[in-house]
């Protein structure tokens, strides 16, 4: 079974800094998708970045960038410049190419303060 | 934002009671899928659609149904309400699936 691992249940950072985010992973697979989703008070979830495995480049969608190391298993998301709108519960989730079912972290709780 | 709407947003209900969650999407999406969201668990799958009338299991089912007639609703029946399912359930839909929009979230509690 996959798994996916937030170890950071909380994270607070003045505005204006730099924060990285991590979450690593468990499977087997080769071909497969890794998310990142924000859920801000609102409790709307929100699709922040997508990567591809099969892709060597990191993605990269404005402020938010990944560091993404296939060997290691590892996904961690940087957020630049940090915003006080950026503050929300971050989700590291995963999904096997061709599997429909997504797996997702505990989530780590991000606050970003003015 | 994709034309996902869940109704209703907030229940509370009696355990042994049955209770029915719907979830409309007007993007005429393939997928549609139920999710749980508990505190320590992030947001796991209860079932999901790939098409009308094709369900299938994830993670949580049990205690779980699930039915889509239509390919703009899928409904999730918890047939006898439980404490263990007080919860936040959230509908999600997509066309290709590795990209999922979700719902605004119902806010379920059985007393």
């Amino acid at each position: 079974a996959q798994t996916v691992t937030q170890s950071q249940p909380e994270m607070s950072v003045q505005e204006a800094e730099t924060v990285t985010l991590s979450c690593t992973y468990d499977t087997s697979e080769s071909n497969y998708y890794l998310f990142w989703y924000k859920q801000p008070p609102s409790r709307q979830m929100i699709l922040v970045i997508r990567q591809e495995a099969y892709k060597q480049q990191n993605a990269t969608e404005n402020r938010f960038s990944v560091n993404f190391q296939k060997a290691a298993k590892s996904f961690s998301l940087k957020i630049s410049d940090s915003q006080l709108g950026d503050t929300a519960m971050y989700f590291c989730a995963f999904m096997i190419q061709g599997a429909q079912k997504l797996v997702f972290g505990q989530g780590t709780r991000l606050t970003i303060n003015p | 934002d994709a034309g996902i709407t869940q109704s209703p947003r907030h229940k509370v209900t009696e355990t042994g009671t049955p209770v029915t969650l719907r979830c409309h999407q007007t993007e005429n999406h393939r997928y549609m899928y139920w999710y749980r969201q508990d505190p320590g668990h992030g947001l796991r799958l209860i079932h999901y659609s790939y098409g009308v009338k094709d369900t299938d299991k994830g993670e949580v089912s049990d205690g779980y149904s699930v039915s889509r007639s239509k390919t703009e609703d899928f409904l999730l029946t918890l047939e006898s309400a439980t404490s263990s399912q007080t919860s936040v359930y959230f509908c999600a839909i997509s066309e290709w699936a590795y990209e999922q929009y979700f719902g605004p979230g119902t806010r379920l509690t059985v007393t």
